[in-house]
């Protein structure tokens, strides 16, 4: 069974700094690995999709980073705003022949004045 | 107005009793999800469907059962909830345009349910 393993569990951070949260991923062939924000008591949301042939990807303060080799990737957050203040869900698909996700635990982010 | 809309939002019942939880889209997906969320674990599947007449067991769907009523219509249903049912659960869509390994979910505000 594939495994996504994030760290760290939980962070805090001041405003204004910067942050990188980790993810190793299992899933072989590989074929993507997305990022989700999930903000408390509302639906994770989409942050960025990675495909094998891209080893960074931004979408705004967030960018994502992928090494297909040490199967690692890392959401660093630039400037911080308290908004960011949410966890983080690192996403591998189930593998070859199925749909299925599988969900990492997340990492709780604390961003405070 | 939301995308992805789920009812009810939260709700508490008791051990037996037989519960729906609802879930509609105006994005116009084919494709359509039900997870569960519990504390200090991922999401996981539980019933997924790809057109009105396509419906598949995920990962956990023992003491559940799904109706897809439409297009944009997909209930979840615990015919006698037991007290490990208690989480969070989502509603979640995608497109059937795009390939399968890449399209992004969309997920609904969730429901959170307790068994007593």
């Amino acid at each position: 069974k594939n495994q996504v393993e994030q760290s760290p569990q939980s962070l805090i951070i001041l405003e204004g700094k910067n942050c990188t949260l980790q993810c190793n991923y299992t899933v072989s062939p590989f074929s993507n690995l997305r990022w989700y924000k999930q903000d408390t008591g509302r639906g994770p949301v989409s942050l960025t999709i990675m495909t094998f042939s891209e080893n960074t990807k931004s979408n705004g303060r967030y960018t994502a980073t992928l090494d297909a080799d040490t199967k690692q990737s890392s959401l660093h957050i630039t400037a911080s705003q308290l908004s960011d203040s949410a966890s983080y869900i690192c996403v591998e698909p189930g593998g070859a022949g199925s749909y299925q996700l599988t969900f990492g635990k997340g990492t709780k982010l604390s961003v405070i004045p | 107005d939301a995308d992805v809309t789920q009812t009810p939002r939260n709700r508490i019942t008791k051990t037996g009793k037989r519960i729906m939880l609802e879930c509609s889209q105006t994005k116009g997906h084919d494709r359509m999800y039900w997870y569960r969320q519990d504390p200090g674990l991922g999401l996981r599947l539980i019933y997924y469907s790809f057109d009105v007449k396509d419906i598949n067991k995920g990962e956990i769907s023992d003491g559940y059962s799904v109706s897809r009523q439409a297009q944009a219509k997909f209930s979840l249903s615990l015919e006698s909830a037991i007290p490990n049912q208690t989480a969070l659960y989502f509603c979640a869509t995608s497109d059937s345009q795009l390939a399968d390994s890449t399209d992004t979910q969309y997920f609904g505000p969730g429901t959170r349910l307790t068994v007593l």
